[in-house]
């Protein structure tokens, strides 16, 4: 089944603990990205990736990382997290085969940062 | 850049009733337009999308869509209200892969 899995599903942490949130694709898409969700302002892009190895800053970087070392997988990184990145977070992946750009979500992970 | 608006955060109608959720967009480039539906707990599906060709657009679970060049907008409508519908819908619009979304409108189906 063509599927973008996510993990974890639900976390709590403190403030400053590092953290990773894995991102992985089974269709062989070149098109990776970030989302995070928030009440009243929708999704707005942390990160994206066109290829291995190349990855760009989207609307909200700031406190983020990633890499991109294998076409399938799309780790997101808070080295110290904070209270304000309490949220619902979307990896979605596409291919550039696609002008459209279709992208294709994961089921989400909702991290609390107390 | 793109950007998306969406008219109204909350829509309420009653079971069996048009629904209609307003998306008006921008873009500098002929754009790709996207509704999607997000259900309680789940990640987002695409109901539907217009890339090029025909502007009425139809997609899953009865929605449809117009895409209307000369007002920038692509407008979701369902004739008849289902309960199964009430979701979070987000319009979205595309061009060389940055895909913006708007901010979401919640749907609610009354009985």
């Amino acid at each position: 089944e063509a599927q973008v899995t996510q993990n974890p599903r639900y976390l709590i942490t403190v403030t400053g603990k590092k953290l990773t949130v894995t991102c992985s694709q089974n269709m062989n898409h070149e098109y990776m990205s970030w989302y995070r969700q928030d009440p009243g302002l929708g999704l707005r892009q942390i990160y994206y990736s066109m290829n291995v190895e190349v990855t760009d800053k989207g609307d909200v970087p700031e406190g983020y990382k990633v890499s991109r070392k294998e076409k399938r997988n799309f780790p997101l990184i808070l080295e110290s997290p904070s209270p304000n990145q309490t949220s619902l977070y979307f990896c979605a992946s596409s291919s550039s085969g696609t002008v459209s750009y279709e992208q294709y979500f994961g089921p989400g992970t909702r991290l609390t940062v107390t | 850049a793109q950007s998306v608006t969406q008219l109204g955060s909350h829509v309420s109608v009653s079971e069996g009733a048009l629904v209609l959720l307003r998306c008006n967009y921008s873009s500098s480039v002929p754009p790709y337009l996207f509704w999607y539906v997000q259900y309680p707990n789940q990640g987002l599906q695409l109901l539907l999308k217009y890339t090029t060709g025909a502007t009425l657009v139809k997609g899953i679970n009865g929605f449809e869509a117009e895409f209307k060049k000369s007002e920038t907008s692509f407008h979701l409508t369902k004739p008849s209200a289902h309960m199964s519908d009430a979701a979070e819908y987000f319009c979205a619009v595309s061009a060389f892969g940055d895909m913006r979304f708007g901010a979401g409108t919640r749907l609610t189906v009354k009985p």
